[in-house]
Formats: C-alpha cells, sequence, structure tokens
C-alpha cells in the first residue's frame, strides 16, 4: 500500500530534549516536505527536499532541522523543543513530475512540549 | 495576513443535497488551486484541482469552479453523502521555482447528516 509513515503519532517531551520524528515514504517520491499546522494560523511549511541530499527551508524553519540521506526518509529533529514547538506536525510527499502539488500525507505526529 | 481564506469554519447540510464549500484568495499570482480533505487522525488527502486557465474542473460528485476576476473558488459536492463529513482545505499555489509551496485556508467542517 502507497503510503507516508510518520512515527511517533503521539509525542509528550520537555524543553530542551532532542527528539526525532521519522517520516517514511514508500512511492518513490523525490519531493518531501514538513508541515505544522495550529489553530488560527494553518498548515504552514517548515523545511522540504526536493530529492536526496537537496534540502531547504520553508516558511518556519526556526528551531527544526532535517536531513534526506535517503529518498525514502526524511526525518525533522528538534535539537532542542520549545513550548512553541508544540503542534501537530504532518510529513508529505510527491512526485517532482507530474502530478503537481497533490501531496501525500502522513497520519501526523501530536507534539507536546512542556 | 491570510492569502487563502475559507470563511465558514463550518458548514452542516442533509445527506442527498447538494454541499457548496467556499474559498476567497488575495494573490492574483496564484496559478493552481487545489482542494483537500481531512478525517480525524489522518492527514489531509488530495480531493481534487484546477489550473487558472480553467475555470471548472469535475470528478464524480465533485466539481471545482474558479472565478478568477473575483478570486474566489467553490467545492460543490452533489450528492452529499455521510462519508464526505470531513474538514475541507483549499490551497493555493503560484510558480515559485521548485519548491511545492502551498499556501492553504483554515479549513471547513462539512457535516452531512442522514
Amino acid at each position: 500500500e502507497a503510503q507516508v509513515t510518520q512515527n511517533p503519532r503521539y509525542l509528550i517531551t520537555v524543553t530542551g530534549k532532542k527528539l526525532t520524528v521519522t517520516c517514511s515514504q514508500n512511492m518513490n517520491h523525490e519531493y518531501m516536505s514538513w508541515y505544522r499546522q495550529d489553530p488560527g494560523l494553518g498548515l504552514r511549511q517548515i523545511y522540504y527536499s526536493m530529492n536526496v541530499e537537496v534540502t531547504d527551508k520553508g516558511d518556519v524553519p526556526e528551531g527544526y532541522k532535517v536531513s534526506r540521506k535517503e529518498k525514502r526518509n526524511f526525518p525533522l529533529i528538534l535539537e532542542s523543543p520549545s513550548p512553541n514547538q508544540t503542534s501537530l506536525y504532518f510529513c508529505a510527499s510527491s512526485p517532482s513530475k507530474g502530478q503537481r502539488l497533490r501531496l501525500f500525507f502522513g497520519s501526523g505526529t501530536q507534539l507536546s512540549v512542556l | 495576513d491570510q492569502q487563502v481564506k475559507q470563511n465558514s469554519p463550518s458548514l452542516s447540510v442533509q445527506e442527498g443535497r447538494i454541499s457548496i464549500l467556499n474559498c476567497d484568495y488575495t494573490n492574483s499570482m496564484f496559478d493552481y488551486f487545489l482542494w483537500y480533505k481531512k478525517y480525524p487522525a489522518e492527514g489531509p488527502t488530495f480531493l481534487i484541482s484546477i489550473s487558472s486557465i480553467k475555470d471548472k474542473n469535475e470528478d464524480g460528485r465533485f466539481t471545482v469552479f474558479l472565478n478568477k476576476s473575483a478570486k474566489h473558488l467553490s467545492l460543490h459536492i452533489v450528492p452529499s453523502q455521510p462519508g464526505d463529513s470531513a474538514v475541507y482545505f483549499c490551497a493555493a499555489s503560484r510558480n515559485a521555482g521548485n519548491n511545492r509551496k502551498l499556501i492553504w485556508g483554515l479549513g471547513t467542517s462539512l457535516a452531512v447528516n442522514p
């Protein structure tokens, strides 16, 4: 089954404790991206990757890191989480050619930073 | 500043009737528009899209209309079914190089009552 898999689904942590949210897709998509969803602000892009070893900042990259060492994986790293990073996070992927902007999303990761 | 606005947070319709979800945008450079549907505890899924060179696109029960002069698009669902109950997001994009950047509305929660 074609899918984008995020883990964990729920995460509660404390300020400053490094964490990684994993994202994996099995559709051989070149493009991957991370979003956060907040009430009243909607979905905002954090980082994106056009292909392996090619990443760039989205609209709200501060406090986040990403890496793209393999085509299927695109982890989101919070080196020192803060309470303002409490949010619902979505990973998404799409092919680069054709089907433009038709993103496939993971089921989301609800993060709470205390 | 919301560039994509969905002014109705919620909508309730009777099964079998038409559902009309509206979306307004402010940036005349947007050239591609999409609708995504989201069920609870899942990520958004692509529903239908339209290019700015068209004014209508139809896919089964779903039709999207675009009025560029009014900077307005709408999603029509006919006939509505209880399984259509979800949050619907409008998203817009413009040609901005390689990034598949989407600007999202805040969503409209549709309830289809049996």
